[in-house]
């Protein structure tokens, strides 16, 4: 699975769009690009995931560049409850799953 | 439907004992993992188990052992505990073997909060 490279922290103001980028110059054509999030000490969770188009459901959006190199995770008017840690990760046809480091989004009132 | 359940939820011991971490999932999924969380730290990969009857080692391997002991369950055991093994430990599982989008989603449990004195 291709390495993943994510910023430590982000603030963010309650009610705004946070965009999360995640940086993915190594991954190769049948690989998606996962999200998750883990708050406070929970288990993370799932958000979204997508191969080469932009994906968007209920929780999040999920944009990725045209050469599949980098992302952005798009919370469009964020909460306090967003305040978790996320995680970008690439997952095909290999059999591990390793993850990055994740970035520390913080929501501020 | 529970998901992935872990026991025990917290666990003290003492340098050199031993214990077993219990992982279970009912969601008929392939491939189970192991990582472990130090504080404020990402995940690291302890082992992984791709299917039934396979176990590999992931990133940090060293001084714990798996049993995939069916579809369901992966144990994860402290032969002599450290207290650099003072950790969050989390199972995961998947359907690992395609590539169908949405086939890779991994489920996480709760987590086993391990305190070695």
């Amino acid at each position: 699975d291709a390495k993943t490279t994510q910023p430590p922290s982000m603030d963010c103001a309650e009610g705004r769009a946070a965009n999360l980028p995640c940086n993915h110059s190594t991954i190769s054509g049948n690989e998606y690009v996962y999200w998750y999030r883990q708050i406070h000490s929970q288990g993370p969770q799932y958000i979204i995931h997508g191969l080469k188009n932009n994906e968007t459901n209920e929780m999040a959006s999920l944009i990725i560049t045209e050469d599949r190199k980098s992302s952005t995770l798009i919370l469009p008017h964020a909460t306090l409850r967003d305040t978790a840690v996320y995680y970008c990760t690439v997952s095909g046809s290999a059999r591990q799953l390793t993850f990055g480091s994740g970035t520390q989004l913080t929501v501020l009132p | 439907n529970a998901g992935v359940t872990q026991t025990p939820k917290f666990q003290v011991l003492k340098t050199g004992q031993s214990m077993t971490l219990q992982c279970a999932q009912d969601m008929n999924h392939n491939s189970m993992y192991w990582y472990r969380q130090d504080p404020g730290m990402g995940l690291r990969l302890i082992y992984y188990s791709a299917s039934e009857g396979t176990t590999d080692k992931g990133e940090v391997p060293n001084g714990y052992n798996v049993s995939r002991l069916n579809k369901r369950e992966f144990s994860l055991r402290l032969e002599s505990a450290a207290p650099s093994q003072t950790s969050v430990y989390f199972c995961a599982s998947r359907n690992y073997g395609t590539v169908v989008s949405g086939a890779n989603v991994l489920t996480f449990g709760a987590g086993s909060r391990l305190t070695v004195l």
